[in-house]
């Protein structure tokens, strides 16, 4: 079935760790998204990406970074993370145009 | 760019009842209006859409109204239940255009007492 697949679903990692957040979709979607949530509040686009080898940043400052080497995957790297970086992050993508935006079901990240 | 402003936050009705949530947005670009339901734990999911070129579109107990001269759209869910309780996010963007990502509203908690 197609859908967008996050992993981890739930982290808990230490402080100055590096941390990779997987995302992946099987929609045949060319553009890809980062969100951060806090529980229940708003979405905050951190990263965005138009296509293989494109990436940008979105409206919310962050300390993370992303690549996007092939069409399917787009992960997000924190090289150092802090107990600031706790937050959920939810992955999207969606079709030409803008068409089909769905969420993958996100990585609850919590550094202590 | 695109300012979405969406209200109420919090929005509390009893078991039965209608419930309304407005949004407003600030590019005449804009053409098309979806609305995302995030129940707790889980992803936003797409529960209606509108096009611009569309005043009004209902799927059963849920339907949404979008007025382009006054620049508001709104979600309006009847006979609400408890599995209606979940956050709920407008947003408004321009499909095919230049500013086709979503520009999403802040949400709005609807509770649902039974």
């Amino acid at each position: 079935e197609a859908d967008i697949y996050q992993t981890p679903r739930y982290l808990v990692i230490g402080t100055g760790k590096k941390i990779t957040l997987e995302c992946s979709q099987t929609m045949g979607h060319d553009k890809m998204y980062w969100y951060q949530q806090d529980p229940g509040m708003e979405l905050h686009l951190i990263h965005y990406s138009y296509g293989v080898n494109s990436t940008e940043k979105g409206d919310l400052s962050s300390e993370s970074t992303v690549s996007r080497i092939r069409t399917e995957h787009f992960p997000l790297t924190l090289e150092s993370a802090r107990p600031s970086h706790t937050s959920q992050y939810l992955c999207a993508s969606s079709g030409t145009g803008g068409v089909g935006y769905t969420f993958g079901s996100g990585t609850r990240l919590t550094v202590v | 760019g695109e300012n979405v402003e969406q209200h109420p936050s919090t929005l509390s009705v009893q078991e039965g009842d209608s419930a309304v949530i407005k949004c407003t947005y600030s590019d005449s670009a804009s053409n098309y209006f979806p609305w995302y339901k995030q129940e707790l734990g889980k992803r936003p999911q797409l529960i209606i859409d509108i096009r611009s070129n569309v005043g009004e579109k209902k799927d059963q107990r849920i339907a949404v109204t979008l007025n382009k001269t006054a620049k508001h759209f709104s979600l309006h869910i009847t006979e609400t239940q408890p599995e209606d309780s979940a956050v709920y996010f407008c947003a408004a963007s321009t499909l095919g255009g230049g500013s086709y990502i979503p520009t999403f509203g802040r949400g709005t908690s609807l509770i649902v007492h039974p």
